[in-house]
């Protein structure tokens, strides 16, 4: 059974620094690229980071670029996503997806998420 | 930027009616869409990849059509259990954009 299990979230004051962890069981880590996604309380969606089976390939959304930088080890069958620079409105629950393997991947199974909440 | 466009924001449907959910792509996505379900309190789901390919497991009273512009998430016989905010989101363009629509919630009358 796949699992994907996120830690790493809680309270932090704005300009502070989180690091989010994706442990994933249930299915072979190294052979699929996983994403980041996060939802703000009450919004929708918003895909933040991209990486590749091996890390050759990384892409961030515009609204993270340059504050938050995605990782995997996949001898360890984790995904990280290091946040810097935390702003009130990165306030949100983060997910850990498992893309497909497909020229267009999509996201076929969700962590069940880590809330962020930055506030002073 | 692509911007994806759910209608309508709710819709309020009695159990065994068909739901029909729309989501329009500002600019061609061919057929590279598919549909979440998000439950409260719970991640979201994927039902429908490819505009139109079920995910494993997931009932035969959802189908997904479309391409180009345009797509449509039905849900035949709507079940109780199918009250939820459905999503769609593009995974055409690379790098990688995944814009999602903003979702439409299905009430259960």
């Amino acid at each position: 059974e796949v699992q994907l299990v996120e830690s790493g979230g809680g309270l932090v004051q704005p300009g502070g620094s989180l690091r989010l962890t994706c442990a994933a069981s249930g299915f072979s880590f190294r052979s699929f690229n996983m994403n980041w996604v996060r939802q703000a309380p009450g919004k929708g969606l918003e895909w933040l980071a991209h990486i590749s089976r091996n890390s050759d390939v990384i892409f961030h959304a515009d609204s993270v670029k340059g504050r938050f930088t995605i990782s995997r080890d996949n001898a360890k069958n984790s995904l990280y996503l290091q946040m810097n620079s935390l702003r009130d409105e990165d306030t949100a629950v983060y997910y850990c997806a498992k893309g497909t393997v497909a020229t267009r991947p999509v996201f076929d199974f969700w962590g069940q998420g880590a809330l962020v909440t930055v506030s002073s | 930027e692509i911007v994806m466009t759910q209608s309508p924001v709710t819709l309020s449907v009695s159990p065994g009616e068909r739901a029909t959910l729309s989501c329009r792509a500002s600019q061609s996505v061919s057929s590279n869409l598919a549909w979440y379900q998000q439950k409260p309190g719970q991640a979201p789901r994927l039902l429908i990849y490819g505009a139109s390919t079920r995910a494993a497991g997931i009932p035969a009273r959802f189908s997904g059509s479309g391409s180009g512009t345009e797509f449509t998430l039905t849900i035949t016989s709507l079940q109780s259990e199918d009250a939820a905010i459905y999503y769609c989101q593009e995974c055409y363009h690379w790098p990688p954009t995944y814009t999602f629509g903003q979702g439409t919630k299905v009430e259960i009358k």
